[in-house]
């Protein structure tokens, strides 16, 4: 089965840019792997949101992008606020199943 | 609103079973595909499976942990989905969310998500 692995843990700093990536051990990470990020607080169900590489919901703050980069994929966050220090998940569509990285714990210091 | 409620959860035994439920409302149901993923105290999210609508057969598919064990059905007219876990082990200890997405593919995000109900496999 396929493994997708993220940064265990990233710290930025309030108003800063920060970028998480996801990759796949079975090679660069496509947009045919449907890359799909997550949110999830202490005590919350995960909310996505991005789908499909770079797809954002109503619901998702202007500064948080998805993107292909150097062969994974990357969820950039800009101008960084302190409520978004929370875990974030990858999502990658494997051939009919879903696999989802470890997920990275962000720390806004 | 959209709104997923599971329930079912409890304390089993290693090698018993467990039947979970997910009870939606807010969408239609039977066009949506419906997912289950869990989450042990302090890790990372797993997927479990998913089914689609009738129109895509039932199709399921099973993450490699649980393939064999769990089943994953739905009843559209209870606009419910369920999961049959079977010869339960420790390391199936967790949180366990359902979720859904509209239609069939992986275009369509996880959009929604249940609170979870928890499920301790011990002696």
């Amino acid at each position: 089965q396929t493994v997708v692995t993220q940064e265990p843990s990233m710290t930025v700093s309030p108003g800063g840019t920060v970028t998480l990536t996801c990759a796949s051990s079975t090679g660069a990470v496509t947009s045919g792997d449907y890359p799909n990020w997550f949110q999830q607080k202490p005590g919350q169900a995960p909310r996505s949101l991005i789908y499909s590489t770079s797809n954002k919901h109503s619901w998702t703050p202007a500064r948080f992008s998805g993107s292909l980069l150097g062969g994974k994929a990357a969820l950039t966050l800009s101008g960084v606020q302190p409520e978004d220090e929370a875990d974030y998940y990858c999502l990658l569509y494997d051939g009919g199943a879903r696999v989802f990285g470890g997920g990275t714990k962000l720390t806004v210091l | 609103e959209v709104q997923l409620v599971e329930s079912g959860g409890g304390l089993v035994h290693p090698g018993g079973s467990l039947r979970l439920s997910c009870a939606a409302s807010g969408f239609t149901f039977s066009g949506s595909t419906l997912h289950w993923v869990r989450q042990a105290s302090g890790k990372g999210l797993e997927w479990i499976g998913r089914i689609r609508p009738k129109t895509n057969n039932y199709a399921t598919a099973y993450g490699a942990s649980v393939k064999g064990r769990f089943t994953i059905s739905r009843d559209d007219s209870k606009d419910t989905t369920y999961l049959q876990m079977n010869s339960l082990k420790s390391e199936d200890t967790a949180l366990y969310y359902c979720s859904r997405h509209e239609a069939v593919g992986p275009t369509w995000p996880l959009d929604s998500w249940g609170q979870g109900t928890l499920v301790t496999v011990s002696s």
